[in-house]
């Protein structure tokens, strides 16, 4: 059965760190396109970085240069970390599994999520 | 960059037919994919590839694209239906994911 479960959320100030993981259960993180994408309190989905099978990656326009996305294929887990952290980047985040090898395949699995709060 | 636009609301009365549209230009060009969200849970995909349906999903729900607008159509509106939707496009030109704004589908 394919599981996603990310933790590493909570509340951090302004201009802070923090990585967030999804831990992958029932398929193999390297095999696949894996993304993350952030919600906002009451608001709509947002698309924040992709990381390919051959390991490129690519981020939102919003986080470039201080988000970055990874994996460690030993722990079969997925990785955001978020750097300078910004009012704005208070979100629940979701980390989604790409359905096939390439791009523009849809996201069929998705974890439960994990929220971050940036408040001082 | 590409941007996908989505009426903020639509409602619909039980067993009429609901529209949700995702406009984008020339999204015929794309592969449209369709998110149901229900309140504090995770999207699920409901329609793939245009008009794809995962398994699972009743076939009352479905999806077209042509010219400058997506179609999410769903037929026989029940209670349950009632969520926020999201239309989701991969933009080659930038390798970025697009959503559009998200739709809240109320049934009266």
């Amino acid at each position: 059965e394919v599981q996603l479960v990310e933790s590493g959320g909570g509340l951090i100030q302004p201009g802070g760190s923090l990585r967030l993981s999804c831990a992958a259960s029932g398929f193999t993180v390297s095999s696949l396109y894996m993304s993350w994408v952030r919600q906002a309190p009451g608001k709509g989905l947002e698309w924040v970085s992709v990381i390919h099978i051959d390991g490129s990656t690519y981020q939102a326009d919003s986080v470039k240069g201080r988000f970055a996305i990874s994996r460690d294929n030993s722990k079969n887990t997925l990785y955001l970390q978020m750097s300078s952290l910004r009012v704005e980047d208070t979100a629940m985040y979701y980390c989604a599994r790409e359905r096939g090898e390439n791009s523009g395949h849809p996201f069929d699995y998705w974890g439960q999520g994990t929220l971050v709060t940036v408040s001082s | 960059s590409y941007v996908l636009t989505q009426p903020p609301s639509v409602s619909v009365a039980p067993g009429k037919t609901a529209s949700i549209t995702c406009g984008g230009n020339n999204i015929r060009s794309k592969v449209v994919h369709w998110y149901q969200q229900k309140p504090g849970q995770a999207p699920v995909v409901v329609i793939y590839y245009d008009s794809g349906r995962p398994s699972g999903i009743p076939e009352r729900i479905s999806g077209s694209n042509s010219g400058n607008t997506a179609t999410l159509t769903i037929s026989r509106v029940e209670a349950g239906d009632e969520a926020d939707y999201y239309c989701q496009v991969w933009d080659s030109s930038s390798d970025h994911w697009v959503f559009g704004g998200g739709t809240k589908l109320t049934v009266l």
